[in-house]
């Protein structure tokens, strides 16, 4: 167990559709990652906060967007859904924002749109 | 445009032989983490290199930075069926984003 919490755990959701992924990083920890893992493209970094700020970003499409809220959470929010979304959706965090720090994942969100 | 290539994409090898698996780039990274993912599971860190030629050990896992940071490689000694996994390269592309490889997936037969 990673101490990271992601859910919902898998998601069924069809095109058009609006779906919010949750992830409570570890205890401690102010830095989360969001990555995107689908069979032909390995894992694609979407963006990262820290302390409650955007701090990078990635190949994140303007359909979805991102918030870390005070209590260090965070959630990813995916809209206009399309069949190509479908992919596990990682979080990670870290104490710090470093790449160099260790990062540890949650188990992940399934999404299927259909 | 996959900033890291890892080969080979896939190995299927018996019990007790050896394996390396490569990651490769024309970027430099500050530094380069390895991670196993096992199905249904996130990623988990194995190691972080930092140093150009640097050499980490871990168990029968041995981990090479090359000299100018641009490749990485893992190799697996006498490989048992607890080794499957996907590994993961991952180079620090910035101060914030780390960029992972496509990954190799590895079968170990008993």
């Amino acid at each position: 167990d990673s101490g990271v919490t992601q859910t919902p755990k898998h998601l069924i959701t069809a095109t058009g559709q609006r779906v919010t992924l949750r992830c409570s990083p570890r205890s401690g920890d102010l830095s989360v990652y969001w990555y995107q893992q689908s069979l032909d493209q390995g894992l694609q970094f979407l963006i990262q906060y820290y302390n409650g700020e955007e701090r990078a970003k990635g190949n994140i499409l303007e359909r979805f967007s991102a918030q870390q809220f005070p209590d260090l959470h965070s959630e990813l929010n995916l809209s206009s859904l399309e069949l190509g979304d479908s992919a596990l959706y990682f979080c990670a965090s870290s104490v710090t924002s470093g790449a160099d720090t260790e990062a540890f994942f949650g188990q992940g969100t399934r999404l299927t749109v259909v | 445009t996959q900033l890291l290539e890892q080969s080979p994409q896939f190995l299927s090898i018996q019990e007790g032989e050896n394996l390396t698996v490569y990651c490769n780039s024309s970027s430099v990274f500050s530094s380069l983490q390895w991670y196993r993912q096992e199905p249904g599971e996130g990623p988990v860190l194995l190691v972080t290199v930092v140093t150009g030629g640097e050499v980490k050990k871990l168990k029968r896992l041995t981990f090479q930075f090359g000299d100018a940071r641009k490749d990485s490689s893992l190799h697996i000694t006498a490989a048992q069926p607890g080794d499957t996994g996907l590994y993961l390269c991952a180079g620090a592309q910035s101060s914030y984003k780390l960029i992972f490889g496509s990954g190799t997936r590895l079968l170990v037969r008993p």
